[in-house]
C-alpha cells in the first residue's frame, strides 16, 4: 500500500545551519508528495509540493525535490532561523486529484540562538 | 490562518460513550476530509466527503461516521468509544481533486477515560 517513511526526530540545530529531513515514500501509483509544517500552537500547513518526477518544491527558503528513482523528497534548507522550529511532515497523495493523504510520522525541528 | 474551524477545542468522554465533532470549512470548499492524530504520530486519513456522500474511506471501523451539510459544514461521529480513540481529530478542507488546496483546522483534542 502507500506509505511515507520520515527521517526520526528530534532535530536540533543552531540558527543559520543546513537542514535536511529524509523522506522515502512507498505507492502504487504517481502519487504527489508534499510537506507540511505545524507550527506550535497552530494547524498543519502546506509547505510545499512537487507533483511529478524531477519537479521540485520550494517556499520560504525550504526545498524539495521529487526523486522517483529513489523515492525520495527529502526537505531542505540552507540556513535554518529560530522561527522555523515547528514539526515538519512530509505527505502523498496517491494518486493526481485524491484529496486523501498519507502521512509520515513527523519530525520536530528545534532551531537555537 | 485558513478559514477551517473546529469545535470543539478539547473534549473528554469515558469509554463506551458517543462523541460529535464539527468542522467548518474553508468558504468555496466542496470536500471536508478527517485525520485521526495520535500523539507523536501523523495524521490518518478516516474518510472524505463531497457533495455530502463519503467517497473515501481509510482504515477505520464503522462506528467511525459523518456528514457533510449543503453549506459544507461537517460532522465526525463516533461511536462505543474506545480509549484508542484518544486523539488530536483534525479536518481539511479542500476543493474536489486539489489536494494542495488543502486547508486544515487546528484539531479538536479528544481524551477518552
Amino acid at each position: 500500500g502507500d506509505s511515507v517513511t520520515q527521517m526520526e526526530g528530534p532535530v536540533t540545530l543552531s540558527e543559520e545551519a543546513f537542514l535536511t529531513i529524509n523522506c522515502t515514500y512507498t505507492a502504487t501509483g504517481y502519487p504527489s508528495l508534499f510537506w507540511y509544517v505545524q507550527y506550535p500552537g497552530e494547524g498543519l500547513q502546506l509547505l510545499l509540493k512537487a507533483t511529478k518526477a524531477d519537479d521540485k518544491g520550494s517556499n520560504k527558503g525550504f526545498e524539495a525535490t521529487y526523486r522517483k528513482e529513489t523515492t525520495s523528497f527529502h526537505l531542505e534548507k540552507g540556513s535554518v532561523q529560530v522561527s522555523d522550529s515547528a514539526v515538519y511532515f512530509c505527505a502523498l497523495s496517491p494518486t493526481p486529484g485524491a484529496n486523501n493523504l498519507f502521512f509520515g510520522t513527523g519530525t520536530r525541528l528545534t532551531v537555537i540562538p | 490562518e485558513t478559514g477551517v474551524t473546529q469545535s470543539p477545542t478539547h473534549l473528554i468522554k469515558t469509554r463506551g460513550q458517543q462523541v460529535t465533532l464539527r468542522c467548518s470549512s474553508q468558504s468555496g470548499h466542496n470536500t471536508v476530509s478527517w485525520y485521526q492524530q495520535a500523539l507523536g504520530q501523523g495524521p490518518q486519513f478516516i474518510f472524505q466527503y463531497y457533495r455530502e456522500e463519503e467517497n473515501g474511506r481509510g482504515n477505520f471501523p464503522p462506528r467511525f461516521s459523518g456528514l457533510q451539510f449543503p453549506n459544507y459544514s461537517s460532522e465526525l461521529n463516533v461511536n462505543a468509544l474506545e480509549l484508542d480513540d484518544s486523539a488530536l481529530y483534525l479536518c481539511a478542507s479542500s476543493l474536489q481533486g486539489s489536494p494542495d488546496t488543502q486547508y486544515f483546522g487546528p484539531g479538536t483534542r479528544l481524551t477518552v477515560l
